[in-house]
């Protein structure tokens, strides 16, 4: 059982647009949360993180927004670039399994110039 | 910047072999990880290590074991590697946070085909 989804396998979007980028979780006891970025031919990249005391933080262009109540985060990314094509992951962790990351499947995000 | 390298990109071994994956972190790093990544699947945890000579079993540990010897290298060993053990493998690291959770950096990962 999943538990952390990201349930659109692909999004396209139209450069200097708004990418959303949307993921599910089941487990209340996760408390921290991650975005990576990953190219082809190379590994994960971090790019944002979030804590559960949080609501919202912004990092430049990313933004990532967590809602406790409905078990949802998503990442923003604007304005949407052609070099921010890439593959998204979410992950989450518990406090007391800092090291543990659970991996959404991913969402392969493809930005037209 | 956090160096993670793994040793070899891609690997065509035989079923039955056994496999070796190198990964080394610059960094002094405390914790390193494996993983696997499959299509749909996101990644999914191996083993962990979070000291020299210490580790922990991930989410799918059957059929791998790991080796810490040293702060800086994290090996992961297919002991009799078999077709669906075909993957992208990463390596990753990242500073004993305590409390206070840090974020992994990954290697670029080694494409292995068991044949």
């Amino acid at each position: 059982d999943q538990q952390v989804k990201q349930n659109s396998p692909s999004l396209s979007v139209q450069e200097g647009r708004i990418s959303i980028l949307n993921c599910d979780y089941t487990n209340s006891m996760f408390d921290y949360f991650l975005w990576y970025k990953k190219y082809p031919a190379e590994g994960p990249t971090f790019l944002i993180s979030i804590s559960s005391i949080k609501d919202k933080n912004e990092d430049g262009r990313f933004t990532v927004f967590l809602n406790k109540s409905a078990k949802h985060l998503s990442l923003h990314i604007v304005p949407s670039q052609p070099g921010d094509s890439a593959v998204y992951f979410c992950a989450a962790s518990e406090m007391d399994s800092s090291y543990k990351l659970i991996f959404g499947s991913g969402t392969r995000l493809l930005v037209r110039p | 910047d956090v160096k993670v390298t793994q040793s070899s990109r891609y690997l065509v071994k035989r079923t039955g072999e056994k496999v070796f994956l190198e990964c080394v972190q610059d960094m002094d790093h405390e914790n390193m990880f494996w993983y696997r990544q499959d299509p749909g699947l996101g990644l999914r945890l191996i083993y962990f290590s979070y000291d020299v000579k210490m580790k922990e079993k991930g989410d799918i540990p059957e059929g791998y074991s790991v080796s810490r010897e040293k702060k800086e290298r994290f090996s992961l060993i297919l002991e009799s590697a078999s077709t669906n053990q075909t993957s992208m493998y990463l390596c990753a690291s990242s500073i004993f946070g305590g409390y206070s959770n840090q974020p992994q950096h990954f290697g670029d990962g080694t494409r292995l085909s068991i044949l």
